[in-house]
């Protein structure tokens, strides 16, 4: 079945860096990738919807200069946590759609930001 | 606001006991409903959506428009169906946007 790569699966790192998280659909294209947040004991959170070749659409009360997407290809997207602090810590998820609109998703990365 | 509740964070039952995990939601329209699955260190999957109608691994859900539920049922539990059990809806006009409810951890003991 189809299979989404997502990298690193935890990180820890220092207030104030970037954190990159990498989401890859490893033997379909995707022509649309999305990333959650989720924090513990609560639901997944929509962050944004990623197209390929163009910019994200983020959810209300999503900071677009603090989460950076880009979708460079039709199998890569990635996430940058930019200049992270502690209420950052979550745990993030990517998921991709093949056609026909199944999705599928990664394992997640846990943030942790110290 | 459209929301997905699942009151039960967790549910232990024994093996061949029936299971039903519950799932209200709060949507104006007609939504589509989905049942998402996380085994214990693997990610998460569709289980199933209410448009197949289809029972897998032995599950069902019905749709409830009247109770605005989308309870899913299982007759007799089976260890394997330990897992985290996510409900979520997809509202029609944004076939995006998958909406979660905060999940219920489901344990069946031998």
């Amino acid at each position: 079945g189809a299979v989404v790569s997502q990298h690193p699966s935890w990180v820890i790192c220092k207030s104030g860096t970037s954190v990159k998280i990498e989401c890859r659909s490893l033997d379909f294209q995707a022509t649309t990738m999305f990333w959650y947040r989720q924090f513990p004991k609560q639901s997944l959170m929509l962050m944004a919807t990623s197209n390929e070749g163009s910019k994200a659409t983020y959810e209300q009360g999503v900071e677009k200069d603090k989460f950076l997407i880009n979708h460079a290809s039709l199998t890569l997207s990635t996430l940058t946590v930019t200049s992270a602090h502690p209420e950052d810590s979550s745990f993030y998820i990517c998921s991709a759609r093949m056609r026909g609109e199944k999705l599928f998703f990664g394992s997640g990365t846990q943030l942790s930001v110290l | 606001a459209q929301r997905v509740t699942q009151p039960e964070k967790l549910l232990s039952v024994f093996k061949g006991a029936p299971v039903e995990l519950k799932c209200n939601y709060s949507y104006s329209g007609s939504p589509e409903l989905f049942w998402y699955v996380q085994y214990s260190r693997q990610r998460l999957q569709l289980l199933l959506r209410h448009i197949s109608r289809e029972s897998i691994k032995g599950f069902t859900a019905d749709l409830n428009k009247g109770e605005t539920s989308f309870h899913l049922k299982k007759p007799f539990a089976q260890e394997e169906d330990s897992a985290m059990y996510y409900c979520a809806l997809r509202p029609i006009y944004n076939t995006d946007k998958l909406i979660f409810g905060t999940g219920t951890r489901l344990q069946v003991f031998p």
